[in-house]
């Protein structure tokens, strides 16, 4: 167990609200990512970010942004919904010596109507 | 980009046999690093297994090993003594060191049969 909690678990929302989903870590790890979870393509990183007010982004970044202004959360930002943002969003952390294992959260479910 | 393909969409194995899952990757890295994931249908990811490109033994945890062909991009999982949780999707990953994007395949359902 990461000490990896997401939420909320599920939200449903209109298109054009905005929307953030949360992540918290209890460990001070300092890597943390999220990923949206579509079928047929598996996990796609969106940002990652790799200390306070430290972020990057990955290969789904449009229509997304992030802000960490605390080593234990992670917050995802949706300015604008739009129902191709319908997915399962999951928060990771890195552990071990090189960084480089990753343990997921539980996952939130999004949809956008 | 690193791609990572995994071929089979959906598997099913018998209570106690034993299942391989394949899985290929495209880099021009040397030094990389592979991982399975498992996804039960309560959705969270579990790492399963880790292997080092560096490394030519290859890795093993309980009934779960792999099979690492570096030359032939190749990563596949074997699962021996197959129980009925191990039903779930089952991801690979690579990531490249000090990268920071883990790239998955896209799954494969693997159902196991009492």
């Amino acid at each position: 167990d990461a000490g990896i909690t997401q939420s909320p678990r599920h939200k449903v929302t209109e298109t054009g609200t905005p929307v953030t989903l949360r992540c918290h870590q209890t460990e001070n790890h300092r890597y943390m990512y999220w990923y949206r979870q579509d079928p047929g393509h598996g996990l796609r990183l969106i940002h990652y970010s790799y200390g306070v007010k430290d972020t990057d982004k990955g290969e789904v970044s449009d229509g997304y942004s992030v802000s960490r202004s605390k080593t234990e959360d992670f917050l995802l930002t949706l300015e604008s919904a739009t129902s191709s943002q319908t997915s399962v969003y999951f928060c990771a952390i890195s552990v071990g010596r090189f960084s480089y294992e990753q343990y997921f959260g539980p996952g939130t479910r999004l949809t956008v109507t | 980009a690193q791609t990572v393909t995994q071929s089979q969409p959906e598997m099913s194995v018998q209570e106690a046999e034993t299942v391989t899952l394949s899985c290929t990757y495209d880099t021009s890295e040397n030094n990389y690093y592979l991982f399975w994931y498992k996804q039960p249908p309560s959705r969270q990811m579990i790492l399963v297994i880790r292997q080092e490109a560096y490394k030519q033994q290859n890795a093993t945890e309980n009934r779960f090993s792999v099979n690492f062909q570096k030359a032939a991009k190749s990563f596949s999982l074997k699962i021996s003594d197959s129980q009925l949780g191990d039903t779930a999707m089952y991801f690979c990953a690579f990531m490249k060191p000090h990268n920071n994007d883990m790239r998955f395949g896209a799954g494969t359902r693997l159902t196991v049969k009492p």
